[in-house]
């Protein structure tokens, strides 16, 4: 199965309106990005976390190593928020080097 | 963000030979390519760590990577196939171990 398991799939929500997207992980990882890619297609980097909790703006987001998983929180939604977001997280592969495993994102749109 | 470039932005191909480039000025250790279908997550072509390639993802052989120095990465591109239409990104980080992923802008190559 999937390593990184990313929900929704989609969300819509009404503008000035909040909600959290999850990845939750079936083994242990060791740190999580999150990424916005915008209508023209460009990847954003929003978080990159090890621990905690990190916010930014109207974006907050938190991993949890212990129990393998990571949520974003988006409050007060505006139009520029649309896009597909993805969290991406990585393990310890046994080459030494390491590997990032994509979720398989989620699509945000503003409802108008 | 205008510190990864990437050319050319869009390609048409149909049979012909043709070369992506990625110049990263972040100072960083690793590059990365990852090929971006429609509706999906990108995924792990190759990545560089100080100029030598440490992964190689399974891709087709008419894909060769080169890295002339560890600021830049060029993707030769050989009898391309439909299959292979799909968003080219290029990224960086500052070590294959640790720290942020960042991407390019992309090239989307369209195989007629």
């Amino acid at each position: 199965g999937d390593q990184v398991e990313q929900s929704p799939s989609a969300l819509s929500l009404h503008e000035g309106t909040g909600s959290a997207l999850r990845c939750n992980f079936t083994t242990t990882m060791r740190a999580v990005q999150w990424f916005q890619q915008n209508s023209r297609g460009s990847l954003i980097n929003l978080f990159y976390l090890a621990s905690g909790t990190k916010e930014n703006g109207r974006l907050k987001s938190t991993f949890n190593s212990k129990e393998s998983y990571s949520t974003l929180h988006i409050r007060d939604a505006q139009l520029e928020d649309s896009g597909t977001y993805f969290c991406a997280a990585e393990d310890v592969a046994g080459t030494g080097s390491n590997r990032l495993t994509f979720g398989k994102g989620t699509k945000f749109s503003l409802i108008p | 963000n205008t510190k990864i470039t990437q050319s050319p932005r869009y390609l048409i191909l149909g049979r012909a030979n043709k070369s992506l480039e990625c110049e990263q000025h972040l100072g960083h250790n690793a590059m990365y390519w990852y090929k971006q279908s429609a509706e999906k997550p990108p995924e792990l072509m190759f990545l560089y760590n100080l100029k030598q390639l440490i992964r190689n993802e399974t891709v087709p052989s008419r894909f060769i990577p080169e890295c002339p120095d560890s600021s830049k990465l060029l993707l030769h591109i050989s009898a391309v196939d439909p299959e292979d239409s799909a968003v080219y990104f290029c990224a960086s980080s500052p070590g294959t171990n640790t720290g942020q992923l960042y991407f390019g802008e992309g090239s989307k190559l369209t195989v007629l």
